[in-house]
Order: structure tokens, then sequence, then C-alpha cells
């Protein structure tokens, strides 16, 4: 049972590329969520899933795209990276609002 | 607009000191509270409060709900220098895009041997 799985891990971009990042859970949880932390405030919501095929848009979605076409994997995508970007991302899931179980996080750079 | 604020930023104690951490929240369709603890990496579960008035209990640490004023406390005894971690408040709100969860900006302690 290997719980929440991100990958990958690091990554640094350059502004202006593209990339995917892949959440996965083995709990058979309906909702799933992307957040993204920066120093000073706290975990924010990008976008989150409350089951398979659907999504919806969180406090800061701008700039993000996600999709869930399998019930355990959450893809969150950055179509033109910004220096903005830079942060850490953790994904999470839960079952309702039961506590939720926290991805490591991938760390991001844009430079 | 939903808000969940949390006390102090900051904290140092020295180890043995009880310490209370607090947490208040503005939130449309509350549904549950949540406590996490931060250390460098992912947030990990403490407790889930649903009910006023209903201490949970986990070792040195414990928690309590006050939907009336709207806020919840954490407290914990007898400090150890693994205590040390950011230690988050998040509250559970239903929406009609589903269930979604507001967090604070995090209580960073620090226990000092």
């Amino acid at each position: 049972n290997a719980g929440v799985t991100q990958t990958p891990k690091f990554r640094v971009l350059k502004t202006g590329q593209s990339m995917t990042l892949l959440c996965a859970q083995d709990m058979n949880h309906e909702y799933m969520y992307w957040y993204r932390q920066d120093p000073g405030m706290g975990l924010r919501l990008i976008h989150y899933s409350v089951g398979e095929g659907t999504t919806a848009k969180g406090e800061v979605p701008d700039g993000y795209n996600v999709s869930r076409l399998k019930k355990q994997n959450f893809l969150l995508g950055l179509e033109s990276a910004a220096p903005s970007q830079t942060s850490v991302y953790f994904c999470a899931s839960s079952a309702g609002t039961l506590e939720q179980y926290f991805g490591p996080g991938t760390r991001l750079t844009v430079t | 607009e939903d808000k969940v604020v949390q006390s102090p930023l900051s904290l140092v104690v020295h180890e043995g000191d009880t310490v209370t951490l607090n947490c208040s929240y503005e939130v449309t369709n509350f549904r549950s509270l949540l406590w996490y603890k931060q250390e460098k990496k992912a947030p990990t579960f403490l407790f889930m409060l649903t009910s006023s008035g209903i201490e949970k209990k986990s070792g040195r640490l414990s928690s309590i709900l006050d939907k009336k004023e709207l806020f919840s406390i954490l407290n914990i005894t007898a400090t150890q220098t693994g205590d040390s971690a950011v230690y988050l408040c998040a509250v559970g709100a239903y929406l009609n895009t589903g269930n979604q969860f507001y967090f604070g900006t995090g209580t960073s302690l620090t226990v000092i041997p």
C-alpha cells in the first residue's frame, strides 16, 4: 500500500517550457487535490477532483490544467511555465471531508 | 471570503514547556477541522474534529473545537525537540462542486533542548 505517490520529485524548467506532474493513489479515494506551498503562504489549492472525469478550480488555478482520466491518477499540467510557478507542489487524496493523505511533494524551479 | 487564520505565526519554547496553538475560521458549509504536522516534507495528519467540545487526544497532543466561536486549539504538553515542526490547520467544507479544504498559513514551533 504505497498511499499517495508523486513524480517527479524535483524538476527545473526554463520559462515557457511545459511539463506534467503525476499523482497516483491506491486508497480508492474519490477526491484528489493539487496544492502549491510557498514560504509564508501556507497550502493553496490549485485544482481538485471529486471523481473520475471531473475537475474543479481551487483558489489559484491560473496557468495550470488538470485531468482525472482514471480514479487513481490526477495529473497537473503547466503549459507555459513562469518563474511565479516556482514552488513545492503537493498532491493529496481523501474520502470526502475526512483526513487528506499527502504525497511527498514535487519541488519545481522555473528559471 | 472563506479563511482560516492561525496564531501565533511562530513560537520558540524550551523542552518541557506546554504550548497552545490557535486556529480561527470563517468558512461556509463547515464540515470538519483538521490539524496536520509538517516537518521538512509532506503534512501528516494529527486530528479531525467535527463536533464542539469533544477533546481529541493522542499522547501529549490534544485538540478541541468550538463551533460557536469558530476556533480550535491544539495543545502540546511536555514538549520535546521532535515536536519542532509547522502545524497546519485546515477546514473542510462542502461546495456545490464538491468538498474543499482551506488551510491556514501554519504555526512554526521550535523546541529548544
